[in-house]
């Protein structure tokens, strides 16, 4: 059964750096295209960040670039979104989800609030 | 990077079928046929109930059902039930290697 655990959370100042992290079971995440899914409260959901298997390439979306770094380790079987400069509006749940043109595999979210 | 246009509201009565819409470019939707939609529960982690445009993952029933025509996209439920009720997501492959969400559906079963 495919789990994934995201942490690293919590509550940060403006300007402020967070580390995410996503642990990956039950599937080969070597092979996999991973990727990072936020949804601010009440709204809905935006794409953030994805990543080749190999880490070689990543793609985010604009409003995030230069900011937020999309990694993986898959020896340790596991996804990172680093966060810096971060901005009120970054608050949100921030989802670990498996694969890149479809989502079929989700974590239960990681809450990161950005105060002013 | 604009977010692909989807009505804010639907509703339809048990045993209806419904359609919403999902409205993109040649860029996006029109371009290629990685066209996904997920389910929504309050609360609730979205689950992937359409991908490719018109495939269903293992256990999604065939009520739904996916399609395309042009910049626009249409997931429809038919033989509505109460536990449809939820918010519904429509998402695509863009021509810039990224990934566009819609603002999102709220499908209320009347």
């Amino acid at each position: 059964e495919v789990h994934l655990v995201e942490s690293g959370g919590g509550l940060v100042q403006s300007g402020g750096s967070v580390r995410l992290s996503c642990a990956a079971s039950g599937f080969t995440f070597s092979s996999a295209w991973m990727s990072w899914v936020r949804q601010a409260p009440g709204k809905g959901l935006e794409w953030v960040a994805s990543i080749k298997p190999d880490g070689s390439a990543t793609y985010s979306v604009d409003s995030v670039k230069g900011r937020f770094t999309i990694s993986r380790d898959n020896a340790k079987n596991s996804l990172y979104l680093q966060l810096n400069s971060l901005r009120v509006e970054d608050t949100a749940l921030y989802y670990c989800a498996g694969n890149r043109t479809r989502f079929l595999y989700w974590g239960q979210g990681t809450l990161v609030t950005v105060s002013s | 990077q604009s977010a692909l246009t989807q009505p804010a509201s639907v509703s339809g009565s048990p045993g209806q079928s419904i359609t919403i819409s999902c409205s993109g470019t040649s860029s996006d939707v029109g371009g290629y046929n990685y066209v996904s939609w997920y389910q929504q529960h309050p609360g609730k982690v979205p689950k992937l109930v359409i991908y490719d445009v018109t495939d269903r993952p293992s256990g999604v029933p065939d009520r739904f059902s996916g399609s395309k025509s042009g910049n626009t996209a249409s997931l429809t439920i038919s033989g509505l039930q109460a536990e449809d009720e939820a918010d519904y997501y429509c998402s695509s492959y863009t021509r810039s290697s990224t990934m566009v969400f819609g603002g999102g559906t709220k499908l209320t079963v009347l």
